[in-house]
């Protein structure tokens, strides 16, 4: 089974500090995601990465910024957290050799900023 | 106009009954539409995926796309209360970006 792992399921920052979220697939997938998912607003794509290296704005990127290395670990990163990031933030990974395309989440990280 | 649109429910359907699910989309030029299944406080999990248009189907699933009118629509035949969830429809847009709807909240009553 593709596995895609979070590294935090829970996590509590205090206002201003620097938060790394980190996302590990293993299944050689091309593309990984981050997206925030708050109710009523369902989910919402910061940023993505199509290879290593790489990486595009999503619709929501302020207050956010991502790494790739590796292509495997797709690390997003709040420069400053602030209380409006608290959210349930969730990696996903796809690729153009599946059949379907579809994305595989991981079991997200809930993030809360005090 | 929303990109993707779902009623947000929650919709309640007796155990055994057929739910019927309803999705549109604003980009004719998508190609590819998910149906997800979110658990409370779980990730989203892909269900099922139909590019063509007509109808699908996967167990107790059937997916129905319907591209002239923009329509996606999941059906889940013989309701389980295993079913209550949170059902997102997914599109993907003209730069290959998937969009999510908001997901419609499934109940199925015993």
């Amino acid at each position: 089974d593709v596995k895609v792992t979070q590294s935090s399921r829970y996590l509590v920052k205090r206002t201003g500090e620097k938060v790394f979220l980190e996302c590990v697939q293993d299944m050689d997938h091309e593309n990984m995601f981050w997206y925030r998912q708050d109710p009523g607003l369902g989910l919402r794509l910061i940023y993505f990465s199509y290879d290593v290296k790489m990486k595009e704005k999503g619709d929501i990127p302020e207050g956010y910024s991502v790494s790739r290395e590796k292509k495997e670990r797709f690390s997003l990163i709040l420069e400053s957290a602030s209380t409006n990031q608290t959210s349930m933030y969730l990696c996903a990974s796809s690729s153009y050799g599946d059949d379907n395309y579809g994305y595989t989440f991981g079991s997200g990280t809930r993030l809360t900023v005090v | 106009q929303k990109e993707v649109e779902q009623n947000s429910g929650p919709l309640s359907v007796p155990e055994g009954a057929i739910a019927s699910l309803n999705c549109t989309y604003s980009d004719r030029g998508s190609q590819s539409f998910f149906w997800y299944r979110q658990y409370s406080g779980k990730s989203p999990e892909l269900i099922m995926f139909i590019y063509s248009n007509g109808d699908k189907e996967d167990g107790r699933f059937t997916a129905q796309l319907n591209k002239a009118s923009q329509y996606v629509s999941l059906l889940i035949r013989d309701s389980q209360p295993s079913d209550s969830a949170t059902y997102l429809c997914a599109v993907t847009r003209r730069d290959d970006k998937i969009i999510f709807g908001k997901g419609t909240r499934l109940h199925i009553l015993p």
